[in-house]
C-alpha cells in the first residue's frame, strides 16, 4: 500500500507570491490534515478536510486555504507569501473516524526569500 | 504556554541504555499519539493510546497513558543508533482525532 505523497518536496518563492502544495493520501483514506512546522512554533495544525469539506481549522490567517477533491487528494494554497511562511508543510491522512491513526507524508519544504 | 510539554527537551544516551521521555498535558487527555521524526522529514507513527492505563509496545518501545496525571511516557529499552531522532507526542483536544496538538518534541541522540 502506497504511503502519503506530497509534491513538490522543495520550493523556493519570493515574498508576495503564492504557492500551491499537493497531498495524495493513502488509498481509502478520506481525511487529510495539514500542519506547519517551524523551529520557533513547532508543529501546528492548519486545517483538515474530510469528504471534500473543511471539517477543522486552526488559527492561521485567511492567506492559508485548502481544498479536497473527490479522490481525496488535497491542495493547500498560501497567498501573498511572507518570510515567516518558510516552513516544512506536512500533510497527514487517516480514515477520518474517531480514534483513527494519522499517517504523515514526507513534507514540502517551503523557503520564502 | 504549551498545552503539551515534553521532557527532557534533549537526551544523549549511550547505545544499550534505557531511556524515558515524558509528555504532560495541561488538559484532559482523550487519547495520545507518539511519533518519531528524522530531521526535516515526515513523522513516523509509533503508537496511539486511547484509554487511561493503556500500555502498548512495539519492538523495544513502550508507551503508557496515565489519564489521572494527564501524562504519557515513552520508554526505550536497550537503545540503538536507529532510535535517534525527534520524538513528538500529540493529542486531539478538540475537533476530533484529526486535529492534533503536538508537544514541544524531544531530541534523542544515541552514541554508539
Amino acid at each position: 500500500k502506497a504511503g502519503v505523497t506530497q509534491t513538490p518536496r522543495y520550493l523556493i518563492k519570493t515574498r508576495g507570491q503564492q504557492v500551491t502544495l499537493s497531498c495524495s493520501p493513502i488509498s481509502g483514506h478520506r481525511s487529510v490534515s495539514w500542519y506547519q512546522q517551524t523551529p520557533g512554533q513547532g508543529l501546528q495544525f492548519l486545517f483538515e478536510y474530510f469528504s471534500e469539506t473543511q471539517r477543522n481549522k486552526g488559527n492561521f490567517p485567511g492567506r492559508f486555504s485548502g481544498r479536497q477533491f473527490s479522490n481525496s487528494r488535497s491542495e493547500m494554497n498560501v497567498s501573498t507569501l511572507e518570510l515567516g511562511d518558510s516552513a516544512l508543510y506536512l500533510c497527514a491522512s487517516s480514515l477520518g473516524t474517531s480514534g483513527g491513526e494519522q499517517f504523515f507524508g514526507p513534507g514540502t519544504r517551503l523557503t520564502v526569500l | 504556554s504549551q498545552e503539551l510539554e515534553q521532557s527532557p527537551q534533549s537526551l544523549i544516551v549511550q547505545e544499550g541504555k534505557n531511556l524515558t521521555i515524558n509528555c504532560t498535558s495541561s488538559k484532559t487527555l482523550y487519547g495520545l499519539y507518539w511519533y518519531k521524526q528524522k530531521y526535516g522529514e515526515g513523522l513516523i507513527f509509533l503508537m496511539m493510546l486511547q484509554k487511561g492505563g493503556e500500555e502498548k509496545s512495539h519492538e523495544k518501545i513502550t508507551a503508557k497513558l496515565d489519564e489521572k496525571k494527564q501524562q504519557s511516557s515513552l520508554h526505550i529499552t536497550a537503545s540503538q543508533p536507529s532510535h535517534a531522532g525527534i520524538y513528538l507526542c500529540g493529542a486531539p483536544f478538540s475537533g476530533g482525532y484529526q486535529k492534533v496538538t503536538f508537544g514541544t518534541g524531544t531530541k534523542l541522540q544515541v552514541i554508539p
